[in-house]
């Protein structure tokens, strides 16, 4: 089983330029979230996907947007790149009666 | 909304010694909780989890932890700590809102491990 698969694992980019991160699942989960993971701030949620069509802010939303047209697929993307989004991404899938199942990480750095 | 608070940022114990993180959360209701652990580069890998039945949870790696809903905690405990368990520890609770669920996050706590 694959699980939770994010792509890429490492991205350097420079102010002001866009990309996506790609999270993909395969668990048939209808939520779906990515959060940042920052030194002293544990996980904080950018924002979640309670199915298909339907996504909501999380508690960090500003510079990023989602979309999510598949139940499997829930990208990030970034707009335009500032160095305060240099962090860890994880993006997470979750049932109804499971446990966050976790995405490996993609560590972007801002320059 | 729910929230965790995860007291002690850094601890430090001798390889062999018992532990204990301590966890408290704040929600309505009776929460499901989750123990995390990453190690440095890592993902996040589940420990163990709590959604209802027996309040003392066995886990993996050794780990075992006890929801006490009159504190509004779910401590993590282990007999006795290896080396390899040095690593950062979450705790989190889920709260069940339109039929999905909702997980938030406590800060971590980093465990330090000395021979």
């Amino acid at each position: 089983n694959a699980g939770v698969t994010q792509t890429p694992k490492f991205q350097v980019l420079k102010t002001g330029q866009s990309m996506t991160l790609q999270c993909a699942q395969d668990m048939n989960h209808e939520y779906m979230s990515w959060y940042r993971q920052d030194p002293g701030m544990g996980l904080r949620l950018i924002h979640y996907s309670v199915g298909a069509g339907i996504t909501d802010q999380g508690e960090v939303p500003n510079g990023y947007n989602v979309s999510r047209s598949t139940t499997e697929d829930f990208p990030l993307r970034l707009l335009s790149a500032a160095p305060s989004q240099t962090s860890v991404y994880f993006c997470a899938s979750t049932g109804q009666n499971t446990e966050a199942f976790f995405g490996q990480g993609t560590r972007l750095t801002v320059v | 909304a729910q929230s965790v608070t995860q007291p002690d940022i850094h601890i430090t114990v001798s390889e062999g010694a018992s532990l204990e993180l301590r966890c408290n959360y704040s929600y309505g209701a009776t929460p499901y909780l989750f123990w995390y652990v990453q190690s440095p580069g890592q993902g996040l890998q589940l420990l163990l989890k709590y959604f209802s039945g027996d309040t003392l949870v066995q886990g993996i790696k050794g780990f075992e932890a006890e929801f006490k809903r009159s504190q509004s905690s779910f401590n993590l405990r282990k007999p006795s700590v290896h080396w390899s368990d040095a690593a950062e520890y979450f705790c989190a609770v889920g709260a069940l809102s339109g039929g999905y669920q909702k997980v938030t996050f406590g800060i971590g706590t980093k465990l330090q491990v000395i021979p």
